[in-house]
């Protein structure tokens, strides 16, 4: 069975620091992953995806994420984090439907000024 | 280009009454999804619509879920007779087709049952 885990449930950071959520997978054969973003009341925003070739991925408002195949991870990152970054992030796994994704429990993401 | 429209935004309602829930995907998307998100988790797929077809509904509580999507297009998720443990937010999202590489997603309908 597919699953997703993301250890941190809650982090904190200051505005212009740098910022990593973690990010570990479970699933049977070559996976598709995902980051999405949510912001309060909204839907969830694609950030980025791998699927293959280059395991460093870049994506958009600033953020990169690298497959780690050896450690079933695929970590969030962003060098400078902005006060509008303050979200919830969801990792996700899946095959080649990517609406058909198994989805991690998320990291709230707080912004210090 | 319009996104994927849900509605209504929110709604509250007493357990055991009935409740529904609509979905307006983007145009030309033939595949079609509808999840549940409980407050602190991430979200559980439900089912999964191909045109008017049912792909995967194996996570639907049927006893009390049902959901359609008749004429390929729109679509609306019924639940009766609901349940404290069904609070949470439903989210509609659709793809180009069943192997596409990016899902969009609706705001969401965030139900509370009291």
């Amino acid at each position: 069975a597919q699953s997703v885990t993301q250890p941190d449930i809650h982090i904190t950071v200051s505005e212009g620091a740098s910022l990593e959520l973690r990010c570990n997978y479970s699933y049977g054969a070559t996976p598709y992953l995902f980051w999405y973003v949510q912001s309060p009341g909204q839907g969830l925003q694609l950030l980025l995806k791998y699927f293959s070739g280059d395991t460093l991925v870049q994506g958009i408002k600033g953020f990169e994420a690298e497959f780690k195949r050896s450690q079933s991870s695929f970590n969030l990152r962003k060098p400078s984090v902005h006060w509008s970054d303050a979200a919830e992030y969801f990792c996700a796994v899946g095959g080649a439907n990517a609406g058909k994704s198994t989805f991690g429990d998320g990291t709230t993401l707080t912004v210090k000024p | 280009e319009a996104g994927v429209a849900q509605s209504p935004r929110y709604k509250i309602i007493e357990k055991r009454q009935s409740v529904a829930f609509w979905c307006n995907p983007i145009s030309g998307h033939a595949t079609l999804y509808w999840y549940q998100q409980i407050l602190g988790q991430g979200p559980k797929l439900l089912i999964q619509f191909q045109n008017n077809g049912v792909v995967d509904d194996s996570q639907l509580p049927k006893d009390r879920f049902s959901a359609e999507r008749l004429k390929g297009v729109d679509s609306t998720l019924k639940i009766q007779p609901a349940k404290l443990e069904d609070s949470a937010v439903y989210l509609c999202a659709s793809s180009l087709d069943i192997a596409s590489s990016e899902a969009f997603f609706g705001q969401g309908t965030r139900l509370t049952v009291v």
